[in-house]
């Protein structure tokens, strides 16, 4: 089955500056890869994600950027503020019978300083 | 819209004992999965269902079922409780396959 691996597990920033988190997975023919922020107490809130027939992905501050050759992506944050501090979760979904399945990262944690 | 609700937010039971957690997903969605989340696992798929069908399940053992009703709700339920249970049980709901998952705010579990 799909396997993700995401990196780092935590990341501390000063205010204003830019963070990244990085993924890798293993199934080839994963095609759906969402990003995933997460607060203490609360559940997983869809913040983005990037279909494989995109190579990259902007929404104001965040953007994604996926190379399938490599089966990687990466989660952008600029010029980050307190209010972007969590866990933030890669994700994939695999392919045929797992095709709505998302397997996750193990989370980065991530802190931002003020 | 409203987002994923889940009730009850928080549960303790006791070891041996079962326990049903209930979802209601956004209007329209007819996908619910089921997700737990532990510390030392994060985040692990139990199963979906979609139109009253289970479609696919985890690697997780046979005290672990659900199912869902003709208006998309979703209950999960636990036999046989123990103490490794305890997790935050989340549930996300989509239009279906490879759609954006949404997630609820989780039920936090605790086996006593």
């Amino acid at each position: 089955g799909e396997n993700v691996e995401q990196h780092p597990s935590t990341l501390s920033v000063q205010e204003g500056d830019s963070a990244v988190i990085k993924c890798t997975y293993s199934d080839s023919a994963s095609n759906y890869f969402p990003w995933y922020k997460q607060e203490l107490g609360k559940g997983p809130q869809l913040i983005i994600d990037i279909r494989s027939n995109v190579g990259e992905k902007k929404d104001q501050r965040i953007a994604v950027t996926l190379n399938k050759t490599a089966k990687h992506f990466s989660l952008h944050i600029t010029e980050t503020q307190p209010e972007d501090s969590a866990v933030y979760f890669c994700a994939a979904i695999g392919s045929g019978g797992s095709n709505y399945k998302l397997t996750f990262g193990k989370g980065t944690l991530l802190t931002v300083n003020p | 819209k409203a987002g994923v609700t889940q009730t009850p937010r928080y549960l303790i039971k006791t070891r041996g004992q079962q326990v049903t957690l209930s979802c209601s997903p956004i209007s329209g969605h007819r996908s619910v999965s089921w997700y737990q989340q532990t510390p030392g696992q994060g985040l692990q798929f139990l199963f979906e269902y979609f139109s009253e069908t289970q479609r696919n399940k985890g690697n997780f053992p046979g005290r672990f079922s659900g199912r869902q009703f003709s208006n998309s709700r979703s209950e999960m339920n636990v036999s046989t409780l123990e103490l490794g249970d305890s997790a935050l049980y989340l549930c996300a709901s989509s239009l279906g396959q490879q759609s954006s998952q949404y997630f609820g705010p989780g039920t936090r579990l605790t086996v006593l």
